[in-house]
């Protein structure tokens, strides 16, 4: 099946601090990558959709500003969190879609603690 | 827009035996719809999916069934195995949604020895 290799799987940062989350499709070109929050024992809530060459389309809630979503190429989209806070920690994980079936992999997440 | 309802929430099986969750899905115009497994920590798995045009997928020790008219879809898992333990979700995603998935609430699955 098809690989998305997400990095880093774990990060710890101070209050304030900004973090950058990779997420890359290593065997197949990705035209639209999603990323999602999970908090414990809970589903996936999709946070944005991330075009390839384009603005992401962000879900109701999700501020874009803090959020920073960036999708240069078919193989990568990056998330950063910014001005990140204790609130902001969860395990963010991300999708790529395959063009051809429509279907979604997901990368194995990051989990982000913010003290 | 769609919603996603799970059942059971946990799960509970002997090793050997079947396990079945379900899912109901509320628009009629969703046509894929796939399951996932999550491990501990993990990022969830593609296991099996099934699109609108077919009633039944079958692979290996996983099937997924579908019934448009009632509008819910049932994964079975036979003679399960404890590295089946793990959560799963059911999704959809809904025609002209921009494939955006809907998830499930999620069934932990514990397989017992």
């Amino acid at each position: 099946g098809a690989v998305v290799s997400q990095h880093p799987s774990r990060v710890i940062c101070k209050s304030g601090t900004s973090v950058k989350i990779e997420c890359r499709s290593l065997d197949f070109q990705a035209t639209t990558m999603f990323w999602y929050r999970q908090f414990p024992k809970q589903s996936l809530m999709l946070m944005a959709t991330s075009n390839e060459g384009s603005k992401a389309t962000y879900e109701q809630g999700v501020e874009k500003d803090k959020f920073l979503i960036n999708h240069a190429s078919l193989t990568l989209s990056t998330l950063t969190v910014t001005s990140a806070h204790p609130e902001d920690s969860s395990f963010y994980i991300c999708s790529a879609e395959d063009r051809f079936g429509n279907i979604q992999y997901f990368g194995a997440g990051t989990r982000l603690s913010v003290l | 827009g769609e919603n996603v309802e799970q059942h059971p929430s946990t799960l509970s099986v002997q090793e050997g035996d079947s396990a079945v969750i379900k899912c109901t899905y509320s628009d009629s115009a969703s046509n894929y719809f796939p399951w996932y497994k999550q491990e501990l920590g993990k990022g969830p798995q593609l296991i099996i999916d099934i699109r609108s045009n077919v009633g039944e997928k079958k692979d290996q020790r996983i099937a997924v069934t579908l019934n448009k008219t009632a509008k819910h879809f049932s994964l079975h898992i036979t003679e399960t195995q404890p590295e089946d333990s793990a959560v799963y979700f059911c999704a959809a995603i809904p025609t002209g949604g921009g494939n955006k998935l809907t998830f499930g609430t999620g069934t932990q699955l514990k397989v017992e020895l």
